[in-house]
């Protein structure tokens, strides 16, 4: 059975750091590509940025590039997500997210519970 | 490059179906239908292929079905029940980059 379970999040300051972890259990990670997807309060879902299988491929939205960072352990099967110069717009909840097959970007196929970040002074 | 209506309605027991029009030039795109119902995480329930194509996520219930028609892309729900009222968005990628819809909100009357 596939899980996700996201962990680090919490209450930030304006400019301050955090670092966002996935525990992936239930597949071979090392197999699929990961993202993290957020959802602002009472808003829609927005691609944050992905990660191929061997971090070969790594692509992130216009909105967080220069600012967030995607890796991954295979070894112990984590996505991790560091998120720096964090405003109030990053305000969200975060999902870990596993793509549908394996091979090259699929579409979304499992989705972890989220954890929330907010960003305020 | 992916439009969804905000909204939908259909009675418990109906069928409904919901519409994803891909922009010029990405009209052959597959793309993912996701489902989020209040106050819970997103579920994925389908990818649906430009021929009409579709392929159901683990444990997704035979009342979910997809279709295409041009740069359209639908998802279709019977026999209604009340937890299928939720958020619907759809999904697609291309070139590194990938975009969700705004989301389609389905209350079931």
């Amino acid at each position: 059975q596939v899980q996700l379970v996201e962990s680090g999040g919490g209450l930030v300051k304006p400019g301050g750091s955090l670092r966002l972890s996935c525990a992936a259990s239930g597949f071979t990670f090392g197999d699929y590509y990961m993202s993290w997807i957020r959802q602002a309060p009472g808003k829609g879902l927005e691609w944050v940025a992905h990660i191929s299988p061997a971090s070969f491929t790594i692509n992130y939205a216009d909105s967080v590039k220069g600012r967030f960072t995607i890796s991954r352990d295979n070894a112990n099967n984590s996505l991790f997500l560091q998120m720096n110069s964090l405003r109030a717009e990053d305000t969200a909840v975060y999902y870990c997210a596993r793509d549908s097959a394996t091979g090259s970007y699929q579409a979304v196929g499992y989705w972890g519970p989220g954890t929330v970040v907010t960003v305020s002074s | 490059v992916l439009t969804q209506s905000p909204s939908a309605s259909a009675s418990l027991g109906a069928s409904v179906k919901v519409t994803c029009t891909l922009s010029s030039g990405h009209s052959t795109y597959a793309i993912a239908w996701h489902q989020q119902q209040p106050e819970k995480g997103p579920r994925y329930l389908m990818r649906v292929n430009s021929d009409g194509g579709h392929t159901r996520g683990e444990g997704i219930p035979d009342r979910f079905s997809g279709s295409s028609s041009g740069a359209e892309r639908y998802l279709t729900i019977s026999s209604l029940q009340s937890e299928d009222e939720a958020d619907y968005y759809c999904q697609t990628w291309d070139s590194g980059i990938v975009v969700f819809g705004g989301g389609t909100k389905l209350t079931v009357l």
